[in-house]
């Protein structure tokens, strides 16, 4: 049961945007622990996909962007393709369980 | 390439010993915090501690330690995930990481391609 919580799915059409919210507490999400998210097809491993709340490694496409805000973090993917379709987690540290964490996780379908 | 390439498939009994490894390559490997991730079957990703190869410090999820052991050998850039006496529950696919970042903002990039551990009588 994780301390970082995610909606199960969410969808959309092609070209559509749609966000994943992945909510926490003051113990892991906020000022002083960044958020980072990973995406995994189906069979693979994860792959990182957006690091330090924000950041994105080279290689992943600008329609992938994450934000935090209070104790909540967001990843957006805009002009949504049949090839995001996957399930995506978000990570942090909680100093509360002196352990890293992952969100619960969210799979993403395109209509 | 920075690379993280695993040991193969393992089905074993209940109570057995088994170690399995992670061979980095393409990145210093003493000077990096290689770590692991567990996924049981359908669900989600789970931590379960982290290695520095340097000085082999180690630091593990509270809730699975005493349950497994994270090992290093930096001579031969290679991490290993051990349990004395394996269970059913133990059944999952294991990921090796190099974790990256700074203080307690630490984030996995790459990860192995996994190993699939099945604990059956």
């Amino acid at each position: 049961q994780s301390v970082l919580t995610q909606p199960p799915s969410v969808s959309g059409a092609p070209g559509q945007r749609v966000t994943i919210s992945c909510t926490g507490s003051r113990s892991n999400i906020g000022p002083l622990y960044g958020v980072h998210w990973y995406q995994q097809f189906p069979g693979a491993a994860p792959k990182l996909l957006i690091f330090g709340d924000s950041s994105r490694p080279s290689g992943v496409p600008d329609r992938f962007s994450g934000s935090k805000s209070g104790t909540s973090a967001s990843l957006a993917i805009s002009g949504l393709q049949a090839e995001d379709e996957a399930d995506y987690y978000c990570q942090s540290y909680d100093s509360s369980l002196r352990s890293y964490v992952f969100g619960t996780g969210t799979k993403v379908t395109v209509l | 390439e920075v690379q993280l390439v695993q040991s193969g498939t393992e089905v074993r009994k209940p109570g057995d010993f088994l170690k399995i490894s992670c061979k980095g390559s393409g990145f210093r490997f003493g000077s990096s915090w290689i770590g692991w991730v567990r996924q049981m079957p359908g669900k989600g990703l789970e931590w379960i501690g982290i290695i520095y190869p340097g000085d082999s410090e180690t630091r593990y999820s509270p809730s699975l330690q005493g349950q497994v052991t994270i090992s290093a050998d930096k001579s031969i850039s290679t991490a290993y995930l051990e349990w004395s006496s394996l269970k059913a529950s133990d059944t999952a696919m294991y990921y090796c990481v190099r974790s990256q970042g700074h203080d307690y903002t630490l984030w996995f990039d790459p990860w192995g391609q996994g190993t699939l551990v099945t604990v059956s009588s």
